[in-house]
This record gives structure tokens, sequence and C-alpha cells, in this order.
């Protein structure tokens, strides 16, 4: 199925450092969701986008959907050891009950 | 966040037995579910739309004869593995949308099937 184009695939980074990543689509979504997922467990929703433009932050994180509503990214500021997992951007391109598309994810390792 | 949550965490079988999995939205009414398949280090799969009351809508490739998927209330979808094989061995997710903000889409924690 469709998938959304989603870097870098791992990064590498020391304790304290910010850490960006994102997200491109072919086609307009009207919604950007970004997720965590640590090891043998289940996505974890982090931010919710809905609005082409919007910039929402939820602590260290902040993410934004692109004015293209083709793109979004993810930033994490300051990133602490328990950051360590994988990223998962997915988009939605209507409301009703199409199902989300995912990026491959990116893989994020903190140093410390 | 809406909390959804799955049973059992982890199961083991024996090939050719048969698997059910739980999936429940604790504080929301999910009126879809999505179930979801996940390789080692690889992103997610869809694997069907389970949608209360009506029959679910599977992805291509996906057998609907082997995994059955049943949404009998607004907080409950079970995906069945019938027969299961070795190669069925994955982590299973389900996910729901939260009924209030239907844009928002929330995960279980995930079953992880090992087949014998």
């Amino acid at each position: 199925g469709q998938q959304l184009n989603q870097s870098p695939q791992s990064m590498f980074i020391q304790e304290g450092e910010d850490v960006s990543m994102n997200c491109t689509s072919s086609s307009i979504f009207n919604t950007w969701l970004w997720y965590k997922q640590d090891p043998g467990e289940g996505p974890v929703l982090l931010i919710a986008l809905y609005k082409a433009g919007e910039l929402t932050s939820n602590g260290r994180l902040t993410a934004q959907f692109g004015i293209t509503r083709k793109d979004s990214f993810l930033n994490i500021s300051a990133s602490i050891p328990s950051d360590v997992g994988i990223y998962f951007c997915a988009g939605r391109s209507n409301s009703g009950n199409t199902p989300l598309v995912f990026g491959k994810g990116t893989r994020l390792s903190v140093i410390a | 966040g809406a909390v959804v949550s799955q049973h059992p965490s982890w199961v083991i079988c024996k090939s050719g037995t048969s698997v059910k999995i739980e999936c429940r939205s604790l504080d929301f009414q999910a009126t879809t579910m999505f179930w979801y398949r996940q390789f080692p280090k690889q992103s997610l799969m869809l694997m069907a739309t389970s949608n209360e009351g009506s029959k679910a809508t599977y992805e291509q490739g996906v057998e609907k004869d082997k995994f059955l998927i049943n949404h009998a209330s607004l907080t409950l979808s079970t995906l069945t593995v019938t027969s299961a094989h070795p190669e069925d061995s994955s982590f299973y997710i389900c996910s729901a949308r939260d009924f209030p903000n239907p844009r928002t889409q929330y995960f279980g924690p995930g079953t992880r099937l090992t087949v014998l």
C-alpha cells in the first residue's frame, strides 16, 4: 500500500541535542499524526495535526503540518535517554474511515 | 489521551490451533477499529478495518477466512487467527478512533503471537 517518505531512517545523537525528522507525501493529507513506539509496545500518540500550517507542541516535542499539506516535521529539543525509540509519522487524506498511511519510521538512539 | 487495551499481551500456540485477540476501547466508543501487523524493524501493516455491526474490510492480500474479525460492540473488536502456522508469528496491534474526534487514532499495546 501507499507509504509516506519518512527521513532520516535512523539517528544517533548526543544527549541534549535537538532532533528533527520529517515526512513527505505525494498526495494531500488533512491529518498528520506522530507516534513513538518502544520495543514490544504499541505506538503512542505524541502529536496530532489537523490544519495546514498548524504548529503544535507537547513538552519538548514540536510538530508542524506543512502548508502544502504534503509534509510534516517533528522536532525534539534537548534530547534525553528516554527519547530512544522509533518515531512514526502517519497521515490521512480525508476524515472518513480512510485508514492511516504510515511512514517507515525513524529509529532514534541517544548517547548519554 | 484515550486508552486502548489488548489481551493477551503475548501468546504461544501450536501450529493448527486458533488464537483470539481482544481489543477494547476503555474510555471511549470506537465505531471503527483497525488491525495491524508488524514484523521486526518494520512499519505497521494494515490488515483490516473493523466497523461496529458490519463486516470488516480487508486489505489486499489478507485472507479474511484466516483472520476473522468481529466488532460486536462499540468498545470491543476481536481478531481470530485460525489454523495458525509459524509464518503467522508476528506482533499484532489494534487501533481505534475516538468517536468525538475521529481524526485521532490510538493504539493498543500489541499482542506478540508465536506459533510453534
